[in-house]
């Protein structure tokens, strides 16, 4: 089990500029989350994957925000036209496709400082 | 909606006391309860869960019992180890589309001390 994993670790962007993420989950997981994660807070949800289909977005994710898994593997965030407000934890995790109460696995997340 | 509230912390604790965690949560229906932990550095990890009530989950000497009536998931454990310093989130899960949304409480930092 490699874990989910997550790059960069760490990104810093100026005001305005676009930002992507990448997730890879666990490779026999179906299902991928993205979470944000502000200082003293818990992780909120963002938008959801099973396999290549993003089936829930939260309200939290505006329209500078989109979410792929084109192949149902890997999955990228993208943020565009990136403001202070953006300044978080983004968080991926992934689960298998067994019952609904199956545990989330979480990456170590990438750290996202708007300057 | 769906929401979960954890006492405030930090906690500060000397090595081998006992270590309550208090949570409350609000939710329709039957959500299954969590338990994560976040050790300096790394991920979220899972600590132990319960799917329905009176269930108790249990691990690394942590337990947690879903209390129904109370609404409560209170993370307890009876002697805390300076290697349990980290932050505890309490979660549930309300299943959406066949997934397993979480909701989060704020967290709780644990220190513990020699």
């Amino acid at each position: 089990d490699t874990g989910v994993s997550q790059n960069p670790r760490h990104k810093i962007t100026k005001r305005g500029q676009n930002v992507t993420f990448r997730c890879d989950p666990i490779s026999e997981h179906n299902r991928l989350y993205w979470y944000r994660q502000t200082l003293g807070q818990g992780p909120e949800f963002l938008t959801y994957f099973q396999n290549e289909a993003q089936l829930e977005k939260s309200r939290l994710l505006s329209d500078r925000f989109s979410a792929e898994r084109p192949k149902g593997s890997f999955s990228t965030l993208e943020i565009q036209r990136t403001e202070q407000g953006d300044s978080a934890m983004y968080l991926c995790a992934s689960s298998s496709g067994q019952g609904g109460n199956s545990p989330l696995h979480f990456g170590n997340g990438t750290r996202l400082t708007v300057t | 909606g769906n929401s979960v509230t954890q006492m405030e912390g930090p906690v500060t604790l000397s090595e081998e006391a006992f270590l309550t965690i208090n949570c409350t949560y609000t939710a329709t229906g039957y959500p299954s309860l969590f338990w994560y932990v976040q050790y300096p550095g790394e991920g979220l990890q899972l600590l132990l869960k319960a799917t329905k009530a009176d269930d108790k989950g249990s691990n690394k000497g942590f337990e947690a019992t879903y209390r129904k009536e109370t609404t409560s998931f209170h993370l307890e454990k009876g002697s805390v180890q300076v290697s349990d310093s980290a932050v505890y989130f309490c979660a549930l899960s309300h299943p959406t589309g066949g997934g397993n949304k979480l909701t989060f409480g704020t967290g709780t930092q644990l220190k513990v001390e020699l």
